[in-house]
């Protein structure tokens, strides 16, 4: 299973697009990354997926470097609310289709 | 859509004791449920993956005869700590999909307290 790594901690102002990286080098080719966030003690939120296209939805945006090695997460105008735990998620793709968690990146979205 | 609830959402219990804990989809049918764990200022760790109607794969470290796993239905599993000490304590969240290609939908998780 591709294993993730993403920066402990970002901070982003209120108003400003938030641009959340991972990178997942060891990505095979028909493995899926995926983005939840997690707010304090509760359940992670699903935000986005993607395979190769760069994806958009009404929450977010992924975009996804051609070699796949890498990805951003962009929330577009940051809110207070945004502030969370954000995983980014690389779903193996055969036996259980199980997700590994990593260890996020803590955004905290300032005032 | 794809909303995941679970009960309790928090429970105080008296060490040795056994609790039960549900996750149920509530407007879709989930062939497969999955139980984390996660302690304080940790990331989420996988500890079973469950199937209707059969048994639950339980992952490494994980064990089964302390964490009994039923998913009798598609639309609920269960999780039962038995004799539950206080190093269990911690958030237990659920999470569901439809099929195995598709996205996995979390409930807002219980927290135990063993006393």
């Amino acid at each position: 299973d591709a294993k993730t790594t993403q920066p402990p901690s970002m901070d982003c102002a209120e108003g400003r697009a938030a641009n959340l990286p991972c990178n997942h080098s060891t990505i095979s080719g028909n493995e899926y990354v995926y983005w939840y966030r997690q707010i304090h003690s509760q359940g992670p939120q699903y935000i986005i997926h993607g395979l190769k296209n760069n994806e958009t939805n009404e929450m977010a945006s992924l975009i996804i470097t051609e070699d796949r090695k890498s990805s951003t997460l962009i929330l577009p105008h940051a809110t207070l609310r945004d502030t969370a735990v954000y995983y980014c998620i690389v779903r193996s793709s055969s036996g259980t289709y199980k997700y590994i968690f990593g260890t996020g990146t803590r955004l905290k979205v300032l005032a | 859509g794809a909303v995941v609830s679970q009960h309790p959402s928090r429970v105080i219990c008296k060490s040795g004791t056994s609790v039960k804990i549900e996750c149920r989809s509530l407007d879709f049918q989930a062939t497969t449920m999955f139980w984390y764990r996660q302690f304080p200022k940790q990331s989420l760790m996988l500890m079973a993956t469950s199937n209707e109607g059969s048994k639950a794969t339980y992952e490494q470290g994980v064990e089964k005869d302390k964490f009994l796993i039923n998913h009798a239905s598609l639309t609920l599993s269960t999780l039962t700590v038995t004799s539950a000490h206080p190093e269990d304590s911690s958030f237990y969240i659920c999470s569901a999909r439809v099929a195995p290609w598709e996205t996995q939908y979390f409930g807002p998780g219980t927290r135990l307290l063993v006393l």
